[in-house]
Parts: C-alpha cells; structure tokens; sequence
C-alpha cells in the first residue's frame, strides 16, 4: 500500500502565478479530500470528492480556488492567481465510502509559500 | 464559526504521566468523533474513534472519553512516551460521516 500520494512536497511561487497541487489516492478509495492546514485554522475542509464527483466544495475560499478530478486515481486542486495569504500546508486524503467507519487517509501534503 | 475547538494549543507532559487532550464541538448533530497524530512533515494519522452510543472507547494506551451533554471529548494518554509527541487533531462528523471538522491542533510534546 502506498498510501496517498501528493506532489510537490514544496512549492515556492510568486503571487499572481498559477500553482496545481497533484494527488494520488490509495487505490479503491473512492472518497478524496483536499485539506489546507494553517496555524490559525488548523485543518479545513476545501472540497471533497465521491466517485471523482464534487459532492461538497463549500470549503473553497474564494473562485481563485478549484478543484477536478477527472479518474479514480488522480486530483488536482489549482490556485490561479496565487497570493501570499494561499501559503499553507495542503493535504490531500482518501477513504473508502463507508461512512463513519471509514478513517480519512492523508498524504504527506504540499507545503506552498507564496512570496 | 469552530465547530470543533481545541482549546490548548500545547501540553507538555513528563514521560510516564498521563496526557490529557481536550476538545469542545458546538455541532449537536456531530455523532462521530476522531483523533488523529501528526508527526512533523507528514500528514495526520488516524489513532482512535468513538461513536455518540458510547462514552468510552480504548486502544492499548489511548482511550477516549466522551461527554455528550458538555459536548466535551478526550483522549487519555496512560503511559505517555517521547514517541508521542506530536500534534493531536480532533475531529467530529454527522450523518453521512465522509466530511470531517477538524480542530486546529493541540501540540504535545513528552520529556523524557
């Protein structure tokens, strides 16, 4: 088992630049989640996916912000245009869809700066 | 608007003792609740859970306690050891259970 697999592990742009932060979810898991965790907020919720659909993007800060994901094995989440207030750890997790018995699995996360 | 509230965000614990980490939820339709570790440059890890029909559950040195009507959980680290320390997230869920409120972090962090 891999795990959840996210790329970059660093991302250092300047604002106004368009970032795309990449994951991989465990292999038959068919519920993804894009996390952001700052130090004010901890973890919150952007948008997560169940069967590659949108189900809940009420998380997403602001239409600089979306997320797709076009197959069971890959997302994407893109910031465009990115600004210094996007800097933040983004976690990527993936669980299959059986409710509560089903603990989120994360990635490693994307550690972003924009300067 | 924190649904999920942790209140401290950093515990220092003598290793042996007991760790005890706190977290409020405002949410009554919350009927599940997790913890998760999370160790410096990885992502957070699932430790235990608990169900709203119970108010206690335990795994080997964690245990979690729950307090429906104060709307209050815990988890209870009996012996605590260096290997601990880490940030300790809590979550809570309703209902269908795939969206997860997270609290911001309670650092704990184990002297030997």
């Amino acid at each position: 088992d891999a795990g959840v697999i996210q790329s970059p592990r660093h991302e250092v742009t300047e604002m106004g630049q368009e970032v795309t932060l990449r994951c991989k979810p465990i292999s038959g898991h068919n519920s993804l989640f894009w996390y952001r965790q700052t130090m004010m907020r901890g973890l919150e919720l952007l948008i997560y996916f169940n069967n590659n659909v949108p189900i809940d993007d009420s998380g997403m800060p602001e239409d600089r912000f979306s997320a797709k994901m076009p197959n069971a094995s890959f997302s994407t989440l893109k910031i465009q245009p990115s600004e210094p207030r996007d800097s933040a750890v983004y976690f990527c997790a993936s669980s299959l869809d059986r409710g509560n018995n089903s603990p989120l699995h994360f990635g490693n996360g994307t550690r972003l700066t924009v300067t | 608007d924190q649904q999920v509230k942790q209140n401290s965000p950093s515990l220092s614990v003598q290793e042996g003792r007991i760790s005890i980490l706190n977290c409020d939820y405002t949410n009554s339709m919350f009927d599940y609740f997790l913890w998760y570790k999370k160790y410096p440059a990885e992502g957070p890890t699932f430790l235990i859970s608990i169900s709203s029909i119970k108010d206690k559950n335990e795994d080997g040195r964690f245990t979690v306690f729950l307090n429906k009507s104060a709307k209050h959980l815990s988890l209870h680290i009996v012996p605590s050891q260096p290997g601990d320390s880490a940030v300790y997230f809590c979550a809570a869920s309703a209902l269908d259970g795939n969206k997860l409120v997270f609290g911001a972090g309670t650092i704990l962090r184990v002297k030997s």
